[in-house]
């Protein structure tokens, strides 16, 4: 069955980096393009940007430029979010989803990774 | 950017009762509407796309309808394991928002 394991949780000081991977399994991760989703606590989610798991080119959207890397690795089915020069407001859960279903060439998240919860604290 | 904003924010509901949940956009973006049903420590869980296609494995109690800027998500009879938080997202644009969110609880 579809699945998507996500990395541990992490505990970082301000103006450290972070990765979180997102392993699929059950199919193809070429087949699909990868979501990242974070959200904060009590905060509804917010839409990050997508990595095209064929060709690797990322999208970021507006918020999410410069700091945030998505990234992949085919061979390992994996996807990853790098996060540098951390700040408070970062800590958050960040989830990936898989772009399953298509609304007239828009992805929808039909799958999601169980969410990695990323701690910034001095 | 597209805002959505979600009516009622709390929803106080008793099992089989039916809910109704609004979902409004700054502008029209039929059909790129999905709900998303959230647990506490979950994540979110896809109900509806295209505004009124019942995910597969959803029960058929929920249901999505509407069009341009206004869309409803119900639930017919509330179940247990239906007291969750509700999100809304669209699909339309470079920035692809989730409403705020309707907490429905136990009455």
């Amino acid at each position: 069955q579809v699945q998507l394991m996500q990395s541990g949780s992490e505990s970082k000081k301000p103006g450290a980096s972070v990765m979180v991977s997102c392993r699929a399994s059950g199919y193809s991760i070429t087949s699909h393009a990868i979501i990242w989703v974070r959200q904060a606590p009590g905060q509804r989610p917010e839409w990050m940007g997508w990595i095209n798991t064929n060709s690797g080119s990322p999208t970021y959207a507006q918020g999410f430029t410069g700091r945030f890397v998505f990234s992949l690795d085919t061979s390992v089915r994996t996807a990853y979010l790098h996060i540098s020069n951390l700040k408070a407001d970062d800590t958050a859960v960040y989830y990936c989803a898989r772009a399953g279903i298509a609304v007239l060439g828009k992805g929808v998240s039909d799958y999601w990774g169980q969410g990695t919860l990323v701690t910034v604290s001095a | 950017d597209i805002q959505l904003t979600q009516s009622p924010s709390f929803l106080s509901a008793s099992v089989g009762d039916r809910v109704n949940i609004t979902c409004r956009a700054s502008q029209g973006i039929s059909p790129y509407l999905a709900w998303y049903q959230q647990k506490p420590g979950k994540a979110p869980d896809l109900l509806i796309y295209a505004a009124s296609i019942l995910q597969s494995g959803v029960p058929s109690r929920f249901s999505g309808s509407g069009s341009g800027a206004e869309f409803t998500l119900t639930i017919s009879s509330l179940e247990p394991e239906d007291f969750a938080t509700y999100y809304c997202q669209h699909l339309n644009g470079y920035v692809r928002a989730f409403g705020p969110g309707t907490k429905v609880d136990i009455k």
